[in-house]
């Protein structure tokens, strides 16, 4: 079975521009979060989104968006991209909404660098 | 503070020495509790769920203390595979936000 797939692996932008990073849950999980993960650091929690809706925001800034589509795949937007943005960006997906104890599974994530 | 805190180490160990980690979380409706390991440069992966009444898989033991609001992870008999970053992982605030730890580095020596 697959596993979470996000696209692309690696992205390079110029400060200003903006991003659109994709991923598909494994099968059957109908939850999807992304995180933000610098060198050095854990992961920090960006969205999480069950069943297309949006069911929690960590401390980003509004140039950072995200939706859910029908077939629980998401994606991922920034804009104004400015050079703090570079970083892993990781999604992550569950059977469940994160309360109900389902551990998440993690994508390689994308690679993204703003230069 | 920070919502979720660990030690960053790292933690240099021999090869079959047993060594503990822990993490301390400020959330205290904090639901869920989990470990992640991360090799570098990869993604988070799963180790294991952490429980009130602790929970052990083969060489690992974890352990959750509400009370004073904890979280442990024992490694036993330590292989040189074990070294990796090990993520400690709360379920936040009205359980939809997760928060991570900034991890604990962990080298194990030959």
């Amino acid at each position: 079975d697959a596993g979470v797939t996000q696209s692309p692996t690696h992205l390079i932008k110029t400060r200003g521009q903006h991003v659109t990073l994709r991923c598909s849950p494994i099968s059957g999980h109908k939850s999807v979060s992304w995180y933000q993960q610098v060198l050095g650091q854990g992961p920090q929690f960006i969205f999480q989104y069950y069943e297309k809706e949006e069911r929690g925001r960590g401390n980003f800034p509004d140039r950072f968006s995200a939706r859910q589509f029908p077939n629980y795949s998401s994606e991922l937007n920034v804009n104004a991209l400015l050079l703090g943005d570079s970083a892993l960006y990781l999604c992550a997906s569950s059977l469940g909404q994160i309360y109900s104890n389902q551990p998440q599974h993690f994508g390689d994530g994308t690679r993204l660098s703003i230069l | 503070r920070k919502e979720v805190e660990q030690d960053p180490g790292p933690f240099n160990v021999p090869e079959g020495a047993t060594v503990a980690f822990n993490c301390t979380y400020s959330n205290s409706a904090s639901q869920s509790f989990f470990w992640y390991r991360q090799d570098c440069r990869k993604e988070p992966k799963l180790l294991m769920s952490v429980y009130s009444s602790g929970n052990e898989d083969g060489r690992f033991t974890a352990q959750l203390n509400r009370a004073s609001q904890y979280i442990s992870l024992l490694i036993r008999d330590s292989k040189l595979s074990d070294s990796a970053t090990y993520l400690c992982v709360v379920s936040g605030e009205g359980g939809f936000k997760t928060i991570f730890g900034a991890g604990t580095r962990l080298f194990v020596k030959a």
